[in-house]
């Protein structure tokens, strides 16, 4: 089973607009990590954001955590057409190993 | 790059057949965890190696077994394979107590 929800599930967005993405989850984490997958290849990640952090920026990318709601955002600023892909959010609970829990994924699609 | 690699890129099989995946993690990481992503879905952990023993595992059947050698690569076997095993099949590498996974590109199996 999926720990969390993603909303929307697709996105559709003119070159130079920001997309902003969510995530539910269900349990307590450790951490909250989100990752970009292109055409069904592999995940590439692209930020981690710690259960005592409420935002984090990483270039054009900015997220949120809001722990007492079970909710994260990310947000991309000033979008191209290469950040076309789908964005998974990703949650550890922290427990042996890190055994990540994904979401159903938002597909961005950016037209130039 | 991610500097893990995955063989075959492709495979087709049919109901009942047996299938063996393969995975080399990037240089240094001694934890492997395999992922099982269907169509439109996110991936969902399927389990993880930690110094060549189980260390942990999702819901998945007996039939899905793993492997890691001592040069930390890793194989998935899959037997009696149904056409719900159709999927793509990612593995990620990581380093003990390391908080971010890094992804192969995936190998898609179908079922016929």
């Amino acid at each position: 089973s999926q720990q969390g929800e993603e909303d929307p599930q697709a996105l559709s967005i003119q070159e130079g607009e920001n997309a902003t993405m969510n995530c539910s989850y269900k349990t307590s984490i450790n951490n909250l990590q989100w990752y970009r997958q292109n055409s069904g290849r592999g995940l590439v990640h692209l930020i981690l954001i710690r259960s005592n952090e409420r935002e984090k920026h990483s270039g054009r990318l900015r997220v949120t955590l809001d722990t007492s709601k079970k909710s994260s955002s990310l947000l991309i600023t000033a979008s191209r057409a290469a950040d076309t892909a789908s964005y998974f959010c990703a949650t550890d609970k922290g427990a042996a190993g890190n055994k990540l829990t994904f979401g159903g994924g938002t597909r961005v699609l950016v037209k130039p | 790059e991610t500097g893990v690699t995955q063989s075959p890129t492709h495979l087709i099989k049919t109901r009942g057949q047996q299938v063996t995946l393969r995975c080399s993690s990037q240089s240094g990481h001694n934890t492997v965890s395999w992922y099982q992503q269907a169509l439109g879905q996110g991936p969902q952990f399927i389990f993880q190696y930690y110094r060549e023993e189980e260390n942990g595992r999702g819901n998945f059947p007996p039939r899905f077994s793993g492997l890691q050698f001592p040069n930390y690569s890793s194989e998935l076997n899959v037997n009696a394979l149904e056409l719900d095993d159709s999927a793509l099949y990612l593995c990620a590498s990581s380093f003990e107590g390391a908080d971010t996974q890094y992804f192969g590109p995936g190998t898609r199996l179908t079922v016929l």
